[in-house]
């Protein structure tokens, strides 16, 4: 079963400027999940989405950040303009859309590692 | 205002002895926790997890302790090899299922020497 896709894997961009990361999760899945992951930090959630719609956006910061997964299949997510503070590894994750026994098993993709100078 | 903390950022540990990690929580609304191992360059990847009605879920070498009355849970390793070096992450979610989001740990990062 192949896993979680994102690309790119490094971006390299200046403040200000825009910058998109893709995710495509794995077949069936029904939630995906963004999380920004700061350096020695734990992920924090985004955004997360079941099927084309949005569960949870309110840790998104909506004034530069915008997420979409129209056909709820893949997901990109966007920022524009980007700050030195949005450097970070995006990691996007999906899970079954059903819970087993109360597990809540989410597949993480390798992330995006994002550099703004 | 953290709600899941790892307060040991390493440990180092010698090959064949006990890996103890550990974490506490603040929300007593969480009812679901989870474990999860990242090795460099690479996503989490889900290692062992527990319901708020256990106190223990054991899955070959690795076994979670969870104690409610302290919001405390631990994962312990036994016996550790090299190949579980990895930076650890606690998570936890209430509501459990796919509707309720992960609120994760900084991470410790366990290193096991030969």
């Amino acid at each position: 079963e192949a896993g979680v896709a994102q690309s790119p894997r490094y971006k390299i961009i200046e403040k200000r400027q825009s910058v998109a990361f893709w995710c495509n999760p794995i077949s069936g899945h029904a939630t995906l999940y963004w999380y920004q992951q700061i350096l020695g930090q734990g992920p924090k959630l985004l955004i997360q989405f079941q099927n084309n719609g949005v569960v949870d956006d309110s840790q998104l910061p909506k004034d530069r950040f915008s997420a979409e997964r129209l056909k709820g299949v893949d997901s990109t997510l966007k920022i524009q303009p980007a700050k030195l503070e949005d450097s970070a590894v995006y990691l996007c994750a999906s899970s079954l859309d059903e819970v087993r026994q109360g597990q809540e098993e989410q597949f993480f993709g390798p992330g995006t590692r994002l550099t703004v100078l | 205002d953290q709600q899941v903390k790892q307060n040991s950022p390493s440990l180092s540990v010698q090959e064949g002895r006990i890996s103890i990690l550990n974490c506490d929580y603040t929300n007593s609304m969480f009812d679901y926790f989870l474990w999860y191992k990242k090795y460099p360059a690479e996503g989490p990847t889900f290692l062992i997890s527990i319901s708020s009605i256990k106190d223990k879920n054991e899955d070959g070498r690795f076994t979670v302790f969870l104690n409610k009355s302290a919001k405390h849970l631990s994962l312990h390793i036994v016996p550790s090899q090299p190949g579980d070096s990895a930076v650890y992450f606690c998570a936890a979610s209430q509501g459990g299922g796919s509707q309720g989001n992960l609120i994760f740990g900084k991470g410790t990062k366990l290193s096991v020497k030969p």
